[in-house]
């Protein structure tokens, strides 16, 4: 089944600890992006890839990295978590220009 | 950078009523316009988008968009609600410069009443 998945789903962290968000996809895409979602803000975008090796920020990128050492993996690293980095937090693939198909969420609380 | 804004953050309709979803833009140059659906507990789904050419563009589940450059909006309608409707709706752009970068409404949250 073609997909995009997300692990862990729901995480409590505390604050400085480093945490990794994984992403992978099963689709050969070569397009990879990180989003955030809070209420009233809609989705904001954390950093995104157009291939291997090639990543560039989104409009909220501070205190997120990325990387993009194989085509299907777009791991999202927090290297010191802050409480106002709990949110809820997706990833998307696409295979072409605009249509992104978005994994099923990962739901992220700092203490 | 762009803005999206959508007009409701929570919208009642009844079952077989008309749909209208409201969503205006901040660019001048005319950018790539999607509509994203999200069900609770659920990623987003894409419902349509509007790239070039015909600026009537209809998605799945009935959904259509008119891109409308002159009041740079890219409403979302459907003539009949379902009950199966009722979810959060996005409205989102990527500039047509740098298509890796999308900017996202806050979303409109649709009750559909029975």
């Amino acid at each position: 089944e073609a997909q995009v998945t997300q692990n862990p789903r729901y995480l409590i962290t505390v604050t400085g600890k480093k945490l990794t968000v994984t992403c992978s996809q099963n689709m050969n895409h070569e397009y990879m992006s990180w989003y955030r979602q809070d209420p009233g803000l809609g989705l904001r975008q954390i950093y995104y890839s157009m291939n291997v090796e090639v990543t560039d920020k989104g409009d909220v990128p501070e205190g997120y990295k990325v990387s993009r050492k194989e085509k299907r993996n777009f791991p999202l690293i927090l290297e010191s978590p802050s409480p106002n980095q709990t949110s809820l937090y997706f990833c998307a693939s696409s295979p072409v220009l605009h249509t992104q198909y978005f994994g099923p969420g990962t739901r992220l609380t700092v203490l | 950078a762009q803005s999206v804004t959508q007009l409701g953050s929570h919208v009642s309709v009844s079952e077989g009523a008309l749909v209208l979803l409201r969503c205006n833009y901040s660019s001048s140059v005319p950018p790539y316009l999607f509509w994203y659906v999200q069900y609770p507990n659920q990623g987003l789904q894409l419902l349509l988008k509007y790239t070039t050419g015909a600026t009537l563009v209809k998605g799945i589940n009935g959904f259509e968009a008119e891109f409308k450059k002159s009041e740079t909006s890219f409403h979302l309608t459907k003539p009949s609600a379902h009950m199966s409707d009722a979810a959060e709706y996005f409205c989102a752009v990527s500039e047509s410069y740098n298509f890796n970068k999308f900017y996202f409404g806050s979303g409109t949250k649709l009750n559909v009443k029975p």
